[in-house]
């Protein structure tokens, strides 16, 4: 299973563009790029997957260099109630799926 | 449409007690998955399924066992609790096959209390 690194926490402000970058080095050639959002006493929910270059549906882009080593979550223009837990998550679509520890992004008025 | 369905959401027990979480899924999703979340931590497989009857072992198994003997059910069990297991158990299913985007469908989440 390809290992995940992200940044524990980030702050931002509303109406700001925010980008969270994870590192996934060895990723395999059958692997894809899945986001989740947690917030608080929630399950996690699907944002955005990816295999390769980019990605856009309504609430967040996904851009995946050529390497696929590494990808960046763009949320545009968040606003505080987009303050919750980030998880990269890297595997096969058949495969089973692990949680790293995420990125707690805190939306600020 | 329910998606995924946890029960009980809050259990206080004794150590040395045993309990089974339910989880029930109506999108007919092959595959199911117990996780557990502990406080500020992100989540951890303990057991998962990709089909009736099947089961397999997680990142952290220890402690627990695991039922599929419906489709649409997935139980986790302790059969011996410990203040260890004191954390917020989530369960989740996906699709399989041409309908399987990867997509992980999750539950409101089980929190266990173990004293």
């Amino acid at each position: 299973l390809a290992k995940t690194t992200q940044p524990i926490s980030m702050d931002s402000y509303e109406g700001q563009e925010v980008n969270i970058t994870c590192s996934h080095n060895n990723i395999a050639t059958n692997d894809y790029i899945t986001w989740y959002q947690q917030f608080p006493s929630q399950g996690p929910r699907f944002i955005i997957q990816g295999y390769k270059t980019k990605v856009t549906n309504e609430v967040a882009s996904l851009f995946i260099p050529a390497d696929r080593k590494s990808s960046t979550l763009s949320l545009p223009r968040v606003s505080l109630s987009d303050t919750a837990v980030y998880y990269c998550l890297v595997g096969d679509l058949r495969g089973v799926l692990t949680f790293g520890g995420g990125t707690r992004l805190m939306v600020k008025p | 449409n329910a998606g995924v369905t946890q029960t009980p959401k809050f259990r206080v027990l004794k150590t040395g007690q045993s309990m089974t979480l339910l989880c029930a899924q109506d999108m007919n999703h092959e595959y199911m998955y117990w996780y557990r979340q502990d406080p500020g931590m992100g989540l951890r497989l303990i057991h998962y399924s990709v089909g009736e009857g099947t089961t397999a072992k997680g990142e952290v198994p220890d402690g627990y066992n695991v039922s599929r003997l419906k489709k649409q059910n997935f139980l986790l069990g302790l059969e011996s609790a410990a203040p260890s297991q004191t954390s917020v158990y989530f369960c989740a299913s996906r699709a399989s096959g041409r309908d399987n985007t990867g997509e992980l469908f999750f539950g409101e989440g089980s929190r266990l209390t173990v004293l």
